[in-house]
């Protein structure tokens, strides 16, 4: 009965590929984002979709790529890895479309371990 | 840019004491403030928040401060009690933007 859910937890790949990172939320939430925590712990987002559409997208590379095939489900897509891109990446969820009221709340999955050799 | 900071990434607490966690913030903008705990392994769980309205919320053990014109935010846990080790990260958001600090390691000894 997971709420968030990430898979795989650990990914190791060699640069160059492509690879994707599948979140599953089943708290009927509106609102998925994907952050990244870089060496210095800070967590950084980078992207949130909202009922399916995109709303952030912050200054991320275009190798990466969300995806949302309904509202459940952002996966995330990383072409042609490079070393930089090793880091842990956490997908969250929240109940609705932050600023309305104190539903800001989000609800982290457990985190995708890159790493790129 | 750094805009929530947490200035110490770590704390030791003794069983049944005060734990006060800190943070900071540069964005007057922010209207939403928010503790999540983390444990190894883990993603961040939320804690507790408070809205930019207001100067304290309270949740069993934990409070939260907010001071807005030193654009500062606190945790207090009362009293810590060794389950709550783990890593503690504030952070603040403004509309759809959200942004974490770094987080404080927070260890209660027994």
């Amino acid at each position: 009965d997971t709420a968030v859910s990430q898979t795989p937890k650990y990914l190791v790949t060699q640069m160059g590929n492509d690879k994707s990172i599948k979140c599953e939320q089943n708290l009927g939430h509106d609102t998925m984002y994907w952050y990244k925590q870089d060496s210095k712990k800070f967590l950084k987002i980078m992207f949130s979709y909202n009922n399916k559409e995109l709303i952030i997208n912050e200054t991320v590379p275009n190798r990466f790529s969300p995806k949302s095939p309904d509202k459940a489900h952002l996966n995330l897509h990383i072409n042609s890895l490079e070393l930089g891109d090793s880091a842990v990446y956490f997908c969250a969820s929240s109940l609705s479309f932050p600023g309305l009221g104190d539903y800001n709340e989000q609800f982290f999955g457990p985190g995708t371990r890159l790493t790129v050799l | 840019d750094q805009q929530v900071k947490q200035n110490s990434p770590s704390l030791s607490v003794q069983e049944g004491r005060i734990s006060i966690l800190n943070c900071d913030y540069t964005n007057s903008m922010f209207d939403y403030f928010l503790w999540y705990k983390k444990y190894p392994a883990e993603g961040p769980t939320f804690l507790i928040s408070i809205s930019s309205i207001k100067d304290k919320n309270e949740d069993g053990r934990f409070t939260v401060f907010l001071n807005k014109s030193a654009k500062h935010l606190s945790l207090h846990i009362v009293p810590s009690q060794p389950g709550d080790s783990a890593v503690y990260f504030c952070a603040a958001s403004e509309g759809n933007d959200m942004r974490f600090g770094a987080g404080t390691r927070l260890t209660v000894k027994p």
